[in-house]
């Protein structure tokens, strides 16, 4: 079985650009959650999708960051304008429902200059 | 006060030796507890549920504690291969998952 699928690996721009990543999540997985994960930190979530729905985004910096997930399978997460303190890897993760184990793609690691 | 909070480590243990650390959450109504290994450089993977009467899984015990409101990972017989950093994971409500910032651990030959 394919896992979760996330594009590009890396991912180095200047401050005040744009970015943005894809992931394409486990066939018939419900759910798919973007995660932002400083050096030496925990997974923080982002934003999270049941279907093609927003089910948490508490936590999203709305003036910078948006994602969306049309027709409820891939999802993109964009960027615009990018600060120094978003560098770090982003994670992209999908579960069957939103309670059981999740499973991440290998992530984005985002580095801003 | 942090939603889920893990002592950072790091926990540097020499080879066949028993680690352990604990994990506490502040939020008395949650009811679902994982522990997520994440080598370097590398996503986190499901290392085990936590169930409430507590569960082994080879040379890896985890407890819960829901009065004290915390859970731990034991690690037995501790291996080179295990050196990581294990993450607490607890889902307050009924959809939100909540990392800790995880518990370094280095085995040592």
């Amino acid at each position: 079985e394919a896992g979760v699928a996330q594009s590009p690996r890396y991912k180095i721009i200047e401050k005040r650009q744009s970015v943005a990543f894809w992931c394409n999540p486990i066939s018939g997985h419900a759910t798919l959650y973007w995660y932002q994960q400083i050096l030496g930190q925990g997974p923080k979530l982002l934003i999270q999708f049941q279907n093609n729905g927003v089910v948490d985004d508490s936590q999203l910096p709305k003036d910078r960051f948006s994602a969306e997930r049309l027709k409820g399978v891939d999802s993109t997460l964009k960027i615009q304008p990018a600060k120094l303190e978003d560098s770090a890897v982003y994670l992209c993760a999908s579960s069957q429902s939103g309670y059981g184990e999740l499973f991440f793609g290998e992530g984005s690691r985002l580095t801003v200059l | 006060r942090k939603e889920v909070e893990q002592d950072p480590g790091p926990f540097n243990v020499p080879e066949g030796a028993t680690v352990a650390f604990n994990c506490t959450y502040s939020n008395s109504a949650s009811q679902s507890f994982f522990w997520y290994r994440q080598d370097c450089r590398k996503e986190p993977k499901l290392l085990m549920s936590v169930y409430s009467s507590g569960n082994e899984d080879g040379r890896f015990t985890a407890q819960l504690n829901r009065a004290s409101q915390y859970i731990s990972l034991l690690i037995r017989d501790s291996k080179l291969s295990d050196s990581a950093t294990y993450l607490c994971v607890v889902n307050a409500n009924d959809y939100k998952l909540s990392f800790g910032a995880g518990t370094t651990v280095t085995v040592r030959a």
